[in-house]
């Protein structure tokens, strides 16, 4: 079974900052999918970006991108310029390749932007 | 525009009642999803339905069911066997189960029980 940890519970950052929330996971799959999404105070689940294992090129998408480590089984995200609608909580999430799309969550970090 | 939609966004009901809570997606999406998130943790998954008249087990199934009888439909209903019910309940969907596409979510329903 695949486990997701995410090490920091809390985090706050200033406006217009950059902040890095951690990830690491297990799994002894090669072929496998990671994901962060982002619960803002409204509760709407939203994907932030998406990470191919297979790929050695760390995804971006606009202000957000990751620092992927396959052998440490490390997914980052880094958030630049920070903004206050970048207040919420961040979960990391994985899913092995052709299983069904489940996904297996880490238990969040919450991101504080301050002003 | 295409979505998914849970409703009601909160919902009490008193300990030894079952309830049932909506779910109903407009993308034409095959796969459907029930996670249930308790405070200040990560989303856990209940059930899950690749098609119409079929659904499995996820991690935590004890003490709720679902169905699906319409593509567009995955109602879950927890039931007095569940510990435990009061929790934020999420709702997702993505194309199929074929691929390793991203699951998209629900609003959710916040589920209080005393």
């Amino acid at each position: 079974a695949q486990t997701v940890t995410q090490s920091q519970p809390e985090m706050s950052v200033q406006e217009a900052e950059t902040v890095t929330l951690s990830c690491t996971y297990d799994t002894s799959e090669n072929n496998y999918y990671l994901f962060w999404y982002k619960q803002p105070p409204s509760r709407q689940m939203i994907l932030v970006i998406r990470q191919e294992a297979y790929k050695q090129q760390n995804a971006t998408e606009n202000r957000f991108s990751v620092n992927f480590q396959k052998a440490a089984k490390s997914f980052s995200l880094k958030i630049s310029d920070s903004q206050l609608g970048d207040t919420a909580m961040y979960f990391c999430a994985f899913m092995k390749h052709n299983a069904g799309n489940m996904l297996t969550f880490g238990g969040g970090t919450r991101l504080m932007v301050k002003p | 525009d295409g979505g998914i939609t849970q409703s009601p966004k909160y919902l009490f009901r008193k300990e030894g009642q079952n309830v049932t809570l909506s779910c109903e997606q407009n993308l034409n999406h095959d796969a459907m999803y029930w996670y249930r998130q308790d405070p200040g943790q990560g989303l856990r998954l209940i059930y899950y339905s690749q098609i119409v008249n079929d659904f499995q087990k996820g991690d935590i199934a004890e003490g709720y069911s679902v169905s699906r009888e319409k593509k567009e439909s995955f109602p879950l209903t927890v039931t007095s066997a569940q510990k435990n019910p009061t929790a934020f309940y999420l709702c997702a969907s993505s194309i199929d189960i074929t691929g390793s596409y991203e699951q998209y979510f629900g609003p959710g329903t916040r589920l209080t029980v005393t």
